[in-house]
């Protein structure tokens, strides 16, 4: 088991391009959940996958945003026409459906700079 | 919507103390909380998850309690190490798909 793995870790963009980050969660987790950290915050909710289906996006993901969780494994975070305000450490964690009590696994985050 | 506040903000204290960080929350129908560890620029390590039906879990150094009526939680820390040194955040979960909402963390520095 090698935890919640993340990718990028650091990603460097114009303002207006493009951007994806991938998430593979342990194994047998089916739970996903993508949180956004800036600057001497804590971490927002942005979205919640149980398998493959989406069952909460938070009012922070805009229409720029969308997250894929295509076969119930990695899911992947697309930040589209990027802007300056979007820089912030984007999180990943998983939980297992047989731990009764949902403790969170985070990975080692995707850190956003949007120049 | 539940509120999740941390106090204080930040802490120094000299090695060997031992500690109190504190966690309020708004919203007493609570699933369990947990609290996470986290190092500059890295993500966020489990230290301890309580239950809503326990009052406290321990590991090590580290002893966290859980009051639900009150909306309180604590984290202590026994003879703190410079190691120990980092943020150390709360985070609650409720709702049907255990939503998580976090405190913006304490910053802890332990000083040798």
């Amino acid at each position: 088991d090698t935890g919640v793995s993340q990718n990028p870790r650091h990603k460097i963009t114009k303002r207006g391009q493009n951007v994806t980050f991938r998430c593979d969660p342990i194994s047998e987790h089916n739970r996903l959940y993508w949180y956004r950290q800036t600057l001497g915050q804590g971490p927002e909710f942005l979205t919640y996958f149980q398998n493959e289906a989406q069952l909460e996006k938070s009012r922070l993901l805009s229409d720029r945003f969308s997250a894929e969780r295509p076969k119930g494994s990695f899911s992947t975070l697309e930040i589209q026409r990027t802007e300056q305000g979007d820089s912030a450490m984007y999180l990943c964690a998983s939980s297992s459906r047989t731990a009764i009590y949902g403790e969170l696994f985070f990975g080692e985050g995707s850190r956003l700079t949007v120049l | 919507k539940q509120e999740v506040t941390q106090i204080p903000a930040a802490l120094s204290v000299p090695e060997g103390e031992n500690l109190v960080l504190n966690c309020s929350f708004t919203d007493s129908a609570i699933y369990n909380l947990q609290w996470f560890r986290q190092d500059p620029g890295k993500g966020l390590t489990s230290l301890l998850l309580i239950q809503s039906s326990q009052r406290e879990q321990t590991s090590g150094r580290l002893n966290a309690s859980l009051d639900k009526s009150s909306g309180r939680s604590t984290l202590y820390i026994a003879a703190s190490q410079p190691g120990d040194s980092a943020t150390y955040l709360c985070a609650v979960g409720g709702g049907g798909y255990q939503k998580v909402t976090f405190g913006i963390g304490t910053k802890l520095q332990v000083i040798p």
